[in-house]
């Protein structure tokens, strides 16, 4: 079945400093990745979507200078998140969608970002 | 504009009791509608989804949903838990299916635990 991985699977760094999570599609092509945020006891919150070659489309209220996506190829996505704060410690998830309907969305296991 | 609210954060049955997880939504159109199941370190699964016809509709894994329309509920039910069962479980709302953009909207998640 389609896969999808991400890593780090966890990562702390201190506040100001970026960290960058990558997404990959292990074994299909995705036309479109998304990026999500999830705090404890909260809902996944869409925060990025990004088509392959083209520029990322960011949610309301989604710093697109602090989280900075890359969609560089059709099998690997990354999320920057610049200047760390400890406001930005959450979980962090991505999805690949292989075609346009939702349910060929396929998630990867998420990062769990802590900012000291 | 949509939300989705699961009722309990967390449901304990023991096995072979009946399972039942609640999902209610708002909608101003004809919703989409989803469930996912998280097991740990892995990514969201698609359980099973609703987008038009038979309102009753099975999923992977003996769950099966019935979209009330209604009632605006899409309750997750199945009728005898297994161990292998516990995880967390998200209803997600869609106003599109097939559509470019991400726009899935998820509930908080309820964990489901399992007793022997």
């Amino acid at each position: 079945g389609a896969v999808v991985s991400q890593h780090p699977s966890w990562v702390i760094c201190k506040s100001g400093t970026s960290v960058k999570i990558e997404c990959r599609s292990l074994d299909f092509q995705a036309t479109t990745m998304f990026w999500y945020r999830q705090f404890p006891k909260q809902s996944l919150m869409l925060m990025a979507t990004s088509n392959e070659g083209s520029k990322a489309t960011y949610e309301q209220g989604v710093e697109k200078d602090k989280f900075l996506i890359n969609h560089a190829s059709l099998t690997l996505s990354t999320l920057t998140v610049t200047s760390a704060h400890p406001e930005d410690s959450s979980f962090y998830i991505c999805s690949a969608r292989v075609g346009l309907a939702e349910d060929t969305q396929y998630f990867g296991p998420g990062t769990r970002l802590t900012v000291l | 504009a949509q939300s989705v609210t699961q009722l309990g954060s967390h449901v304990s049955v023991s096995e072979g009791a009946l399972v039942l997880l609640r999902c209610n939504y708002s909608s101003s159109v004809p919703p989409y509608l989803f469930w996912y199941v998280q097991y740990p370190n892995q990514g969201l699964q698609l359980l099973l989804k609703y987008t038009t016809g038979a309102t009753l509709v099975k999923g992977i894994n003996g769950f099966e949903a019935e979209f009330k329309k209604s009632e605006t509920s899409f309750h997750l039910t199945k009728p005898s838990a297994h161990m292998s069962d516990a995880a967390e479980y998200f209803c997600a709302v869609s106003d599109t299916y097939g559509g470019s953009q991400g726009n899935l909207i998820f509930g908080k998640g309820t964990k489901l635990s399992v007793k022997p």
